[in-house]
């Protein structure tokens, strides 16, 4: 079955400055890479996603990066505020198994 | 658009007891799933439905969880009984279709005693 590892698992950065989470997965079938934003006491948030016939998507200060080849992919966020700390998943499907990385613990520091 | 639903949003049970949780997922949303998600950890798949039929229950413990789905629309959550291995949040989401992004409920805190 599909398993998806996430780099890091804590990452702080000053207010400003950007912040990149990578993740690979083992399943060639995936076709659908979502990452969600997990703030405390509430559900992961889907925030970007990729399909594999893409290989870069942005969408205002949030771009994700998709290397079929290489099975890998990253999330990158730019101009990073306080407001963007939280828990970070990076996950993988292909329709039937959707399976997610452990997380990366984002803290912006002012 | 009215997000997913579930309740009870918390929940303290003591061991060998049962619980059950509720999911009412996006209006239009076939596919709904069911994750447990442990304290400082990504959430895990325990089962995917697809309408009313299960697409993936490979991570379920059946011997003492079960889940249906009824008319392709609510869902719910069953443990019985209840392991203090148990204690997690409980999250429910639902998608268009299994290769779509999918929308999480606020969750179900279960504390097992």
């Amino acid at each position: 079955g599909e398993n998806v590892e996430q780099h890091p698992s804590t990452l702080s950065v000053q207010e400003g400055d950007s912040a990149v989470i990578k993740c690979t997965y083992s399943d060639s079938a995936s076709n659908y890479f979502p990452w969600y934003k997990q703030e405390l006491g509430k559900g992961p948030q889907l925030i970007i996603d990729i399909r594999s016939n893409v290989g870069e998507k942005k969408d205002q200060r949030i771009a994700v990066t998709l290397n079929k080849t290489a099975k890998h992919f990253s999330l990158h966020i730019t101009e990073t505020q306080p407001e963007d700390s939280a828990v970070y998943f990076c996950a993988a499907t292909d329709g039937q198994n959707f399976v997610f990385g452990p997380g990366t613990r984002l803290s912006v520091l002012p | 658009e009215a997000g997913v639903a579930q309740s009870p949003r918390y929940k303290i049970i003591e061991k060998r007891q049962s619980v059950a949780f509720w999911c009412n997922p996006i209006s239009g949303h076939a596919t709904l799933y069911w994750y447990q998600q442990i304290l400082g950890q990504g959430p895990k798949l325990l089962i995917q439905f697809q309408n009313n039929g299960v697409v993936d229950d490979s991570q379920l413990p059946k011997d003492r969880f079960s889940a249906e789905r009824l008319k392709g629309v609510d869902s719910t959550l069953k443990i019985q009984p209840a392991k203090l291995e148990d204690s997690a949040v409980y999250l429910c989401a639902s998608s268009l279709s299994g290769g779509y992004g999918a929308f999480f409920g606020q969750g179900t805190r279960l504390t097992v005693v």
